[in-house]
Parts: structure tokens; C-alpha cells; sequence
């Protein structure tokens, strides 16, 4: 079974402070994305890496993918209060690049 | 575009009951998908079609849940009977095809089986 562990579970930072959160798997993946979901809204799609040791930036999120692509990290700088919601990140496997979840991290950023 | 739409938005029945949600997919996304989301966890894939076929049903329960894409387009999930931890708020999504194509969620449907 592929698993897709994130890490840390919770976040609650203050505004303007940095921070990251992890995604880690022993499984290679073809891809993979990043969602935000907010409550009662379905996840939006923030960014999908590719390549092993790519690195996409989208404003003050920094998006990573392992070299061994089997993990990914993302980073945000200078949090803001608009940043608060679920990380989902989702690994595509298979011929059909079915997309395996994580359990998100809940990031809580507060004014 | 318009996005992917699912009703109803909210669900509340007792177990043993039935239920189907309904969702209609981006235009001209060939590929759906419906995904159970637990609470605290993240979503878990049910069903995904191409066109109006099934690619993969792997993680249905399907001696109570069924889904349906008859005609390529909209699709129907249902749940016959409910028990207690079905649960959740399920997701549909959509793509332009399989593999490598962003997925679009609707808002879902949050089920509440007392």
C-alpha cells in the first residue's frame, strides 16, 4: 500500500513568520501536487512537480520535489492570515496517474 | 469556465437509509472521480471514470455504494443503506483526461448518517 505521510499534522504560527511542511513516502511517484482546502470547499490545485530536485515558486510558496521523487516539501515565507487552510499533497502512480493523498496539514496562521 | 458543481450541499439521514448525490463535471473534462473525505483526513479515491466507463472501483464498497456515468457527462453516487461511519464529505472532481491533468473539485456533499 503507497502512503503519503505529512508532516507536522497541525500548524498555528503568527503572521509574517516562515514555515514548512513535508510530505514523505517510501513510494516513487510519476508526480506530484499540492492542494488548498478551505472549509467547506473541495481542494484547489496550487502547483504539480515533475521532476526529480525540481523546485517551482508560486508568490511566497516554494514548492520542492525530492531528488528520489519520493518527497516534496513547501515553504512559505512571510506567512499571511489568506494562508490558512488544509495542504493536501497527492502522489500520481499507475498508468492512470491515480492520485494518492496525505492527510493534509492544517496550517492556522493568526494576525 | 464554470466549475465542477455537486448537490445536494448538505445530507442528513439515519442509517439503513439510502442516498445518492449528483455531480456534473467541468465541460469537456472526460475523466470524474468521486472521493470520500473524513473528516481530519484526506480524500480517498471511490470511483474514477473515463468517459462512461469505469477505470478504477478498487476502494468501493460496493455492496453499498454504486456509481453511475451513463451518458459521459454527469454522474450519481449512491449509498444503500448507510451505516454510522460513511460519514464525510464526498468530492467529485474532474479532469481533462487521465494522467497528468489537474484535478477540479466541486465543493462536495457533507453526509450526516445518525
Amino acid at each position: 500500500t503507497q502512503l503519503l505521510e505529512q508532516s507536522p499534522q497541525f500548524l498555528s504560527i503568527q503572521e509574517g513568520e516562515n514555515l514548512t511542511v513535508y510530505c514523505n513516502s517510501s513510494s516513487v511517484f510519476s508526480s506530484l501536487q499540492w492542494y488548498r482546502q478551505e472549509p467547506g470547499e473541495g481542494p484547489v490545485l496550487l502547483v504539480t512537480v515533475v521532476t526529480g530536485g525540481e523546485v517551482k515558486k508560486l508568490k511566497r510558496l516554494t514548492f520542492q520535489f525530492g531528488d528520489a521523487r519520493k518527497d516534496s516539501s513547501l515553504h512559505i515565507t512571510a506567512a499571511q492570515t489568506g494562508d490558512t487552510g488544509l495542504y493536501l499533497c497527492a502522489g500520481a502512480t499507475g498508468s492512470q496517474g491515480n492520485l494518492i493523498f496525505g492527510k493534509g496539514t492544517k496550517l492556522s496562521v493568526k494576525p | 469556465e464554470a466549475g465542477v458543481a455537486q448537490s445536494p450541499r448538505y445530507k442528513i439521514i439515519e442509517k439503513r437509509q439510502s442516498v445518492a448525490f449528483w455531480c456534473n463535471p467541468i465541460s469537456g473534462h472526460a475523466t470524474l472521480y468521486w472521493y470520500q473525505q473524513i473528516l481530519g483526513q484526506g480524500p480517498k479515491l471511490l470511483i474514477q471514470f473515463q468517459n462512461n466507463g469505469v477505470v478504477d472501483d478498487s476502494q468501493l464498497p460496493k455492496d453499498r455504494f454504486s456509481a453511475e456515468r451513463l451518458k459521459g457527462v454527469d454522474s450519481t453516487l449512491k449509498i444503500q443503506p448507510a451505516k454510522l461511519e460513511d460519514s464525510a464529505v464526498y468530492l467529485c472532481a474532474s479532469s481533462l483526461q487521465l494522467a497528468g491533468y489537474p484535478l477540479h473539485f466541486g465543493n462536495g456533499t457533507r453526509l450526516t448518517v445518525t
